[in-house]
């Protein structure tokens, strides 16, 4: 399978834990970014990375949230101190720059993270 | 006011109906549009792009009015398999590329 891949699917960890969620993007897509989901609502956009360098934050990416692409290739999505409000569904996806032609972006099958 | 709003529905209908679902944008600098498919506790994935001239695939037809802001989805012959949340999508081509996903109709297809 040559898609986006995530680990875990699942985590469900208690108040005030740390976690760390992982993507690995389609291999030769130098764009990757992170999105969180909740219940009855579109992704939201958190950040993105182009090669190694994050580009962009989203306000919703609060001090106690991480993400890096240390080799511009897997990225990884800390959390500190989870508060259950950080409960969601976190997806990854990433693209390769297309010129003027849409550029499509591609998800892996995100991880579902419960705080309890 | 949400960037890009949706009815949630949902849309119950039968087998072979023809459904469509709007959508409007508040950005105009938005330049980039796509309904993605979402199957529940599944990721989303394009459905398809939206032109300025409209287009059309297998049963599938996305038109785009840039001077009202508004997408449009038409789905023919709707099918069981047709069932699934469908997001509207822009991208406002800023430094990021960031998509920004409406809340997504629900579709449910009936025998």
């Amino acid at each position: 399978d040559t898609g986006v891949s995530q680990n875990p699917r699942h985590k469900i960890t208690k108040r005030g834990q740390n976690v760390t969620f992982r993507c690995d993007p389609i291999s030769e897509h130098n764009r990757l970014y992170w999105y969180r989901q909740t219940l009855g609502q579109g992704p939201e956009f958190l950040t993105y990375f182009q090669n190694e360098a994050q580009l962009e934050k989203s306000r919703l990416l609060s001090d106690r949230f991480s993400a890096e692409r240390p080799k511009g290739s897997f990225s990884t999505l800390e959390i500190q101190r989870t508060e259950q409000g950080d409960s969601a569904m976190y997806l990854c996806a990433s693209s390769q720059p297309q010129g003027r032609d849409q550029e499509t972006q591609y998800f892996g099958p995100g991880t579902r993270l419960l705080v309890l | 006011r949400k960037e890009v709003e949706q009815d949630p529905g949902p849309f119950n209908v039968p087998e072979g109906a023809t459904v469509a679902f709007n959508c409007t944008y508040s950005n105009s600098a938005s330049q980039s549009f796509f309904w993605y498919r979402q199957d529940c506790r599944k990721e989303p994935k394009l459905l398809m792009s939206v032109y300025s001239s409209g287009n059309e695939d297998g049963r599938f037809t996305a038109q785009l009015n840039r001077a009202s802001q508004y997408i449009s989805l038409l789905i023919r012959d709707s099918k069981l398999s047709d069932s699934a949340t469908y997001h509207c999508v822009v991208n406002v081509m800023d430094s990021s590329y960031k998509l920004i996903f409406g809340s997504g109709t629900r579709l449910l297809v009936r025998p």
